[in-house]
């Protein structure tokens, strides 16, 4: 069955450090992988995908993350971060053939100024 | 462009009332989708319709029942309500590839007493 962890429940940075946030999934075909935030009070929006080819994935905002296969793993990062980033990240993984993502718990980031 | 609308934004019921919460989509999207977001379990599958006229079970369906009207509109019932459904619901739809991006509504607030 896939599942989805995200280890880290609670990440503070400062503005204009870097920033990674964790994901690990299980599932035993290649996965396709999804980054979504949740601003205080709104819905999800999507910030990246990977369903195949180049592993470094660019998304909105500024934000990358990378499929290592290997690890079971695909890391959010962003090289600085800005004041209005702080929100809830969500990682969602899904398989081919079907409609259904799994979400992790979510990491919720702070920016101090 | 809408996008994926939610009514109500805000509800609260006493323990055994029902109500049905609204959604709709403008994206001529075939999926959508009914969770829960619960602090610390991130968003948990309620049930999903791949089609108008079917739907789904998700992985915390007990208690709901749904609806899906037409291709735009997935309504979700609560039958007798419960304390332990107090959440935050979120619709979602998706398009044409499995799996897609899915597409969030701002989600219902609900608190039972």
């Amino acid at each position: 069955a896939q599942s989805v962890t995200q280890p880290d429940i609670h990440i503070t940075v400062s503005e204009g450090a870097s920033l990674e946030l964790r994901c690990n999934y299980s599932y035993g075909a290649t996965p396709y992988l999804f980054w979504y935030v949740q601003s205080p009070g709104q819905g999800l929006q999507l910030l990246l995908k990977y369903f195949s080819g180049d592993t470094l994935v660019q998304g909105i905002k500024g934000f990358e993350a990378e499929f290592k296969r290997s690890q079971s793993s695909f890391n959010l990062r962003k090289p600085s971060v800005h004041w209005s980033d702080a929100a809830e990240y969500f990682c969602a993984v899904g398989a081919r053939d079907t409609d259904k993502l799994i979400f992790g718990t979510g990491t919720r980031l702070q920016v101090f100024p | 462009n809408a996008g994926v609308t939610q009514t109500p934004k805000f509800q609260v019921l006493k323990t055994g009332q029902s109500m049905t919460l609204q959604c709709a989509q403008d994206m001529n999207h075939n999926s959508m989708y009914w969770y829960r977001q619960d602090p610390g379990m991130g968003l948990r599958l309620i049930y999903y319709s791949a089609s108008e006229g079917t739907t789904d079970k998700g992985e915390v369906p007990n208690g709901y029942n749904v609806s899906r009207l037409n291709k735009r509109e997935f309504s979700l019932r609560l039958e007798s309500a419960a304390p332990s459904q107090t959440s935050v619901y979120f619709c979602a739809s998706s398009g044409l590839t499995s799996p897609d991006t899915q597409y969030f509504g701002p989600g219902t607030r609900l608190t039972v007493l």
